[in-house]
């Protein structure tokens, strides 16, 4: 089955670098994604990672993903209050030919000055 | 270039009524995604387009909604009649052909049925 699962609430200082966390069921999974969602907007696409890849860095993120466990996190490094959002988990299904993403609940990141 | 638009950005209306969500992909993009969230559970699939065929909707709750997207450019997503549980957000994204994996995804519409 296609199950995404993320830890609900995360509160970091400023400056502190946070992890966010989440697991998945589908071991066909071909592309794995963080999106954020701040308030009153869209969700937007932060950055993703093919499922042969371990890991991925842009500026502040750094994705980590372990595909034996089944385990993605995202990493921001020098967490600003900017940062507070919600953070999606996602991926696409190999089973899927249509590219719908399986999410997760979302991960609310709070950053306290 | 414009963004995924989506319309109302909130509809309030009382179970039994009609509502139509609105959304306009990104110009030139054949691919375009409905999802839900409801109640600050995960967003689920609702249904995918191409152009204006409908390629997945395996994830369409029942037959009171209906999606359209004639000539393969915006949108309708209609809720008749609505309930209760039909409150939530809805997403809508787009992709360019070829790079399904790459989704834009609107501001959402917020649905509140009363």
């Amino acid at each position: 089955g296609e199950d995404v699962e993320q830890s609900l609430f995360l509160s970091v200082r400023e400056g502190d670098s946070s992890v966010i966390n989440c697991t998945y069921t589908d071991s066909s999974s071909t592309y794995l994604y963080w999106y954020k969602q701040e308030p009153g907007a869209g969700l937007q696409l932060l950055t993703y990672i093919f499922s042969n890849m371990d890991m991925k860095q842009d500026q502040r993120l750094t994705v980590l993903l372990n595909k034996k466990d089944k385990h993605l996190s995202l990493r921001i490094a020098d967490t600003q209050t900017g940062d507070s959002a919600i953070y999606f988990c996602a991926e696409t299904p190999l089973s899927s030919n249509t590219g719908k993403l399986i999410f997760g609940q979302g991960t609310t990141l709070q950053v306290k000055p | 270039e414009a963004g995924v638009t989506q319309f109302p950005s909130h509809s309030v209306i009382e179970k039994g009524q009609t509502v139509t969500l609105r959304c306009d992909p990104i110009s030139g993009h054949d691919n375009l995604y409905w999802y839900r969230r409801v109640m600050g559970k995960e967003i689920k699939f609702l249904l995918h387009f191409v152009k204006e065929s409908k390629q997945d909707e395996s994830g369409m709750p029942n037959n009171r909604f209906l999606a359209e997207r004639t000539g393969g450019t915006y949108s309708t997503l209609k809720v008749q009649p609505a309930e209760l549980e039909d409150s939530g957000v809805y997403f809508c994204a787009s992709s360019p052909f070829g790079a399904k994996n790459i989704q834009y995804f609107g501001a959402g519409t917020r649905l509140s049925v009363l």
